[in-house]
């Protein structure tokens, strides 16, 4: 059974501070993962799609990186911004149905 | 991308009673799923909600409880049924092309049961 974790759950930065959030998964065999972003009260919004052959996708400040055999990827986030505080979840696809499986989110606070 | 509106965005309803959630996109979609995301935790699959036929339910839901309709290709109805206070969550459409391609979400119907 596919499980995904994102560590840290919560992290505070001071403004312009580059970062990464973690996410893990325990079964190699995904289709493509996804990164989303919560603001609070509110829905979802995919920040990035990075399918099971790429290493890599990029979206303005934000990187995200894929190592499939190691179950892992990272959502980088350079110079980071008040406006990026939110609720970042990982969720990873494992076959052709489209259904996603999340991780618990981490909690970005960025300090101006 | 799509354009997801859901109805109602939230609601307060007693025990006991059901409440109907709609998801209308603005292009038809292939893939249409529902999930929940109870307070303070993640999100969990539902169902995936089938064109023209019964919807596919992921384990510990059940289609007395969350039955579910697709009537076409950019509608869907899920419906709460008797209530009780652990339904309160917040519950979110989301559709996809295709199983490459973004999943998008709406932006959620929030309700609290009492």
């Amino acid at each position: 059974k596919q499980e995904v974790t994102q560590i840290p759950a919560a992290l505070s930065v001071p403004e312009g501070e580059n970062l990464v959030l973690n996410c893990s998964f325990t079964d190699s065999a995904i289709y493509n993962l996804q990164w989303f972003r919560q603001d609070p009260g509110k829905g979802l919004t995919s920040l990035l799609l990075i399918q099971s052959s790429q290493r890599e996708q990029t979206s303005g400040r934000l990187n995200a990186s894929l190592d499939k055999s190691s179950g892992r990827s990272t959502l980088y986030i350079a110079a980071s911004q008040p406006g990026d505080s939110a609720t970042y979840l990982c969720a990873v696809r494992s076959g052709n149905t489209g259904k996603l499986i999340f991780g618990q989110g981490t909690t970005l606070q960025v300090k101006p | 991308s799509a354009v997801i509106s859901q109805k109602p965005s939230r609601d307060i309803c007693q025990r006991g009673t059901s409440l109907t959630i709609q998801c209308q996109v603005d292009s038809q979609v292939t893939m249409m799923f529902w999930y929940r995301q109870q307070p303070g935790q993640s999100l969990t699959l539902i169902a995936t909600a089938n064109q023209g036929s019964e919807a596919t339910y992921e384990s510990g839901f059940v289609i007395d409880k969350f039955p579910i309709s697709r009537p076409n290709l950019t509608f869907s109805t899920l419906t709460v049924s008797n209530m009780s206070p652990e339904d309160s969550s917040i519950y979110l459409c989301s559709v996809g092309r295709t199983a490459e391609t973004e999943q998008y979400f709406g932006p959620g119907t929030r309700l609290t049961v009492t």
